[in-house]
């Protein structure tokens, strides 16, 4: 049972597009990662959420937490080839994160 | 500071073999997880020790095992392998104090293939 719903699964875009990630649930989590993974490389953190509604941005990077705690966004304006990659949101019910659940990942591709 | 270690980076088993995988944390962290990555599924928690405890553990078989010791790097054994269980395995430390912005640092994984 995938307790995180990551969509899209694949999405090629062009330079200069913008595009939205979404990650649901059913369930709430104490708070939310998204990751990013390149081939050969282990997930890298971009960020955590923990309040419901936050909003937090990282350059043209923007993450939502929704109001429940169920939902998760991750909006790029402008997308660059440099963003290509791995996209992972993580979910924790703890708190501390020690135990992590997974979206299936979306797995972007920036056409230059 | 040095990252998280993962060795060895590749491994080819066939199955029935058991295999041990490594894990050495970032200097001062407490907490191991361990997570299997695979196409169909994703990426999966495994378990978690925290001061050579388990602390944590996922819905894997009981073919799948670890430890951590005095110095927090931590071991991980799979026995009677199978085909299934291709994958890469990741490693990821934290200092494991149970606060929200507790951050996990993953190392490049241990890439196994059963044959």
């Amino acid at each position: 049972t995938q307790l995180l719903e990551q969509s899209p699964q694949f999405l090629s875009i062009q330079e200069g597009e913008n595009l939205t990630v979404y990650c649901n649930s059913s369930s709430v989590f104490s708070s939310l990662q998204w990751y990013r993974q390149e081939p050969g490389e282990g997930p890298v953190l971009l960020v955590t959420v923990v309040t419901g509604g936050e909003v937090k941005k990282l350059k043209r990077l923007t993450f939502q937490f929704g109001d429940a705690r169920k939902d998760s966004s991750l909006h790029i304006t402008a997308a660059q080839p440099g963003d290509t990659g791995l996209y992972l949101c993580a979910g924790a019910r703890d708190r501390g994160a020690q135990k992590l659940v997974f979206g299936q990942g979306t797995r972007l591709t920036i056409n230059p | 500071k040095a990252g998280v270690t993962q060795t060895p980076r590749y491994l080819i088993k066939t199955r029935g073999q058991q295999v041990t995988l490594s894990c050495s944390p970032i200097s001062g962290h407490r907490s191991v997880s361990w997570y299997q990555q695979t196409p169909g599924q994703g990426l999966q928690f495994l378990f978690e020790y925290f001061s050579e405890t388990q602390r944590n553990k996922g819905n894997f078989p009981g073919r799948f095992s670890g430890r951590q010791f005095s110095n927090s790097r931590s071991e991980m054994n799979v026995s009677t392998l199978e085909l299934g269980d291709s994958a890469l395995y990741l490693c990821a430390s934290s200092s494991g104090q149970l606060h929200l912005s507790n951050i996990q640092y993953f190392g490049a994984g241990t890439r196994l293939s059963v044959l």
